[in-house]
């Protein structure tokens, strides 16, 4: 099908509340990637899964933020008790296994904490 | 520990004019490069890499190791080239993707 789907595209919040933020790779895509794209600040890795696995939960910013992957395929991104600072475009991505040349980018999500 | 670094923040250059956005690294062992391309409202999309050593949309970019450099030029400039521009590194974990904090080229008429 497509490309690498984001949803929602937008996503307004009040400070203190949960959010959840969903990636669809492109099929057959074994590795997915977040990260958060924020001005000034380039884009900040996240987290990287092969398969359903996540090898480097390294670049995770607190424990209000986790992820998972089910099914090989779809990602979701859940930031509990969201802060201002936690405003910013959140990026996913897909290749075939660590392949940076077919690596596709999603939209993004712009998330806004209030 | 992999480090990206684009000292300029902002390009600004003329039509036809040539331009280099530059990029440092910092990697010990043998480095993967990346330039990333994200034109305005769009999504961020490869431009090259460095193994391929090709020209894409007039742009080259080549490896120095000893300066460890990997600066993106074009000779002249089109307008259709202001973007935002990201270099990236990979390294020997080769799953990790480590950005820049990119460079804002904008070509005037």
């Amino acid at each position: 099908g497509a490309g690498v789907s984001q949803s929602p595209s937008n996503k307004v919040t009040e400070k203190g509340k949960d959010v959840e933020l969903r990636c669809d790779p492109i099929s057959g895509h074994t590795a997915l990637y977040w990260y958060r794209q924020s001005l000034g600040q380039g884009l900040e890795f996240l987290i990287y899964f092969q398969g359903n696995s996540a090898p480097d939960k390294s670049g995770l910013p607190s424990d209000r933020f986790s992820a998972e992957r089910t099914g090989g395929s779809v990602s979701t991104l859940t930031i509990q008790r969201t802060q201002q600072e936690d405003s910013a475009v959140y990026l996913c991505a897909s290749s075939p296994r660590q392949r940076f040349e077919k690596l596709f980018f999603g939209s993004g999500t712009q998330l806004s904490v209030l | 520990a992999q480090r990206v670094t684009q000292p300029e923040k902002l390009l600004s250059v003329f039509k036809g004019a040539p331009v280099e956005l530059k990029c440092n690294y910092s990697y010990s062992g043998s480095p993967e490069l990346f330039w990333y391309v994200q034109y305005s409202r769009q999504r961020l999309q490869l431009l090259l890499r460095h193994i391929s050593r090709e020209s894409i949309k007039g742009f080259t970019a080549d490896l120095n190791k000893g300066e460890t450099s990997f600066h993106l030029k074009k000779p002249f400039a089109q307008e259709e080239d202001s973007a935002m521009y990201y270099c990236a590194l990979s390294g020997g974990s080769n799953y990790k993707l480590t950005f820049g904090k990119g460079t804002l080229l904008t070509v005037n008429p």
